[in-house]
């Protein structure tokens, strides 16, 4: 039971450049999520997913997209990089039930130049 | 608006010595909080979590938390600090009718031998 994982752990793009972040989950969790991590702000949610097919924006979703291929990938794609995307970027899934809480997969530092 | 506010950005403490974390939040219905806790370089994970029931929270690692609605907060503590405890400390709501979280902009905790 590996929970959440994400890759890649570490990535240096250029402006302009477009990449995707890969996240997967082995818990049946139907809800996932993509946050961004900057000194000072705690997490901020960008995109979340309540179910297969299913995508909402959360509070700084712009210069960004999303994809739920199915239950368990959620994956996080910038178009055209900025340094102003320049983060940590963390994946989550959500139990409910008795394990009410949200799992974070180890997280992708990206660095835009 | 719904929002967490943890007023100390950065706490240093004495091996040893007793800590508090400060949580504020802003919710309109019932709230469910969280504790999470992040070491450098790695993902958030969950220390206790408070839903209903008796205010005070036993978590991992040594760590409670009260809830107090009267005061709209849930402070962690820790008796005896140890230098393992050095990391950065999330406060999070969310309620019963809703899978995603509101995070505080976190704590960093130093710990001094």
């Amino acid at each position: 039971n590996a929970g959440v994982t994400q890759t890649p752990k570490f990535q240096v793009l250029k402006t302009g450049q477009s990449m995707t972040l890969q996240c997967a989950q082995d818990m049946n969790h139907n809800s996932m999520y993509w946050y961004r991590q900057d000194p000072g702000m705690g997490l901020r949610l960008i995109y979340y997913s309540a179910s297969e097919g299913t995508t909402d924006k959360g509070e700084v979703p712009n210069g960004y997209n999303v994809s739920r291929l199915n239950k368990r990938e959620f994956s996080l794609r910038l178009e055209s990089a900025a340094p102003s995307q320049t983060s940590v970027y963390f994946c989550a899934s959500w139990g409910a039930g008795n394990t009410y809480e949200q799992y974070f997969g180890p997280g992708t530092r990206l660095t835009v130049t | 608006a719904q929002s967490v506010t943890q007023p100390d950005i950065h706490i240093t403490v004495s091996e040893g010595a007793s800590l508090e974390l400060r949580c504020n939040y802003s919710y309109g219905a019932t709230p469910y909080l969280f504790w999470y806790v992040q070491s450098p370089g790695q993902g958030l994970q969950l220390l206790l979590k408070y839903f209903s029931g008796d205010t005070l929270v036993q978590g991992i690692k040594g760590f409670e938390a009260e809830f107090k609605r009267s005061q709209s907060s849930f402070n962690l503590r820790k008796p005896s600090v140890h230098w393992s405890d050095a990391a950065e400390y999330f406060c999070a709501v969310g309620t019963y009718n809703t899978d995603k979280l509101i995070f505080g902009t976190g704590t960093r905790l130093q710990v001094f031998p």
